[in-house]
């Protein structure tokens, strides 16, 4: 089956600490998401890549890091200055830079303590 | 600035009611319009999509939205709500730039479904 893999379910973290989330699809997308997601704030975009080792900023960058080194796989690290990381994250993907649908994983949510 | 509004934060109604969840766009232009649905704790699922043509459009689930240009508006519908209905709606935006195609989230509806 093809899809969105998110990895792990559920993350514990001590601040302080530097996470990696892990995104791997195998829908042979070109572009891929991370978001954010808070109660009652919707959805917002951290950092997009539209094609393998290239990557923008989106409106919450600020504490998070990426990397592009394959085109399956778009893991996202949480900084230890990133204020407030605790927050559920979704990756997305998106055949082609002028396509417009996106694909959704499960999510991860991430505590930290 | 191309925003998205639901101006719903929460809706309850009862099981077998009819549902409407209200979405208004900003934008220049025609944008292309979406609706997802997320159960708790889950990913997004995609309900339907609007590119062009038929300002009605069918989805998943038994839910329907219409396109109004006049209103800039992509209100989800549903006739016969189930309790399985329960759950986050996201209406979306999706608009040309010059850095590729954008998405823009409404800030989503929480749907609450009452035996």
């Amino acid at each position: 089956d093809g899809g969105i893999t998110q990895s792990p379910k559920y993350l514990f973290r001590k601040e302080g600490q530097n996470v990696t989330l892990s995104c791997e699809q195998n829908l042979n997308h070109d572009a891929m998401y991370w978001y954010r997601q808070d109660p009652g704030q919707g959805l917002r975009l951290i950092y997009y890549s539209q094609i393998v080792n290239d990557f923008q900023k989106g409106d919450i960058a600020e504490g998070y890091s990426v990397s592009r080194e394959k085109k399956e796989s778009f893991p996202l690290t949480v900084t230890s200055a990133q204020k407030n990381p605790t927050a559920f994250y979704l990756c997305a993907s998106k055949p082609s830079r002028g396509s417009y649908e996106q694909y959704f994983g499960p999510g991860t949510r991430l505590t930290v303590t | 600035a191309q925003s998205v509004t639901q101006p719903d934060i929460h809706i309850t109604v009862s099981e077998g009611a009819s549902l409407e969840l209200r979405c208004n766009y900003s934008y220049g232009a025609t944008p292309y319009l979406f609706w997802y649905v997320q159960s708790p704790g889950q990913g997004l699922q995609l309900l339907l999509k609007y590119f062009s043509g038929d300002t009605l459009v069918q989805g998943i689930k038994g839910f329907e939205a219409e396109f109004k240009r006049s209103q800039s508006s992509f209100n989800l519908r549903k006739p016969s709500v189930h309790w399985s209905d329960a759950a986050e709606y996201f209406c979306a935006v999706g608009v040309h730039t010059n850095t590729g195609n954008q998405f823009y989230f409404g800030t989503g509806t929480s749907l609450t479904v009452i035996p």
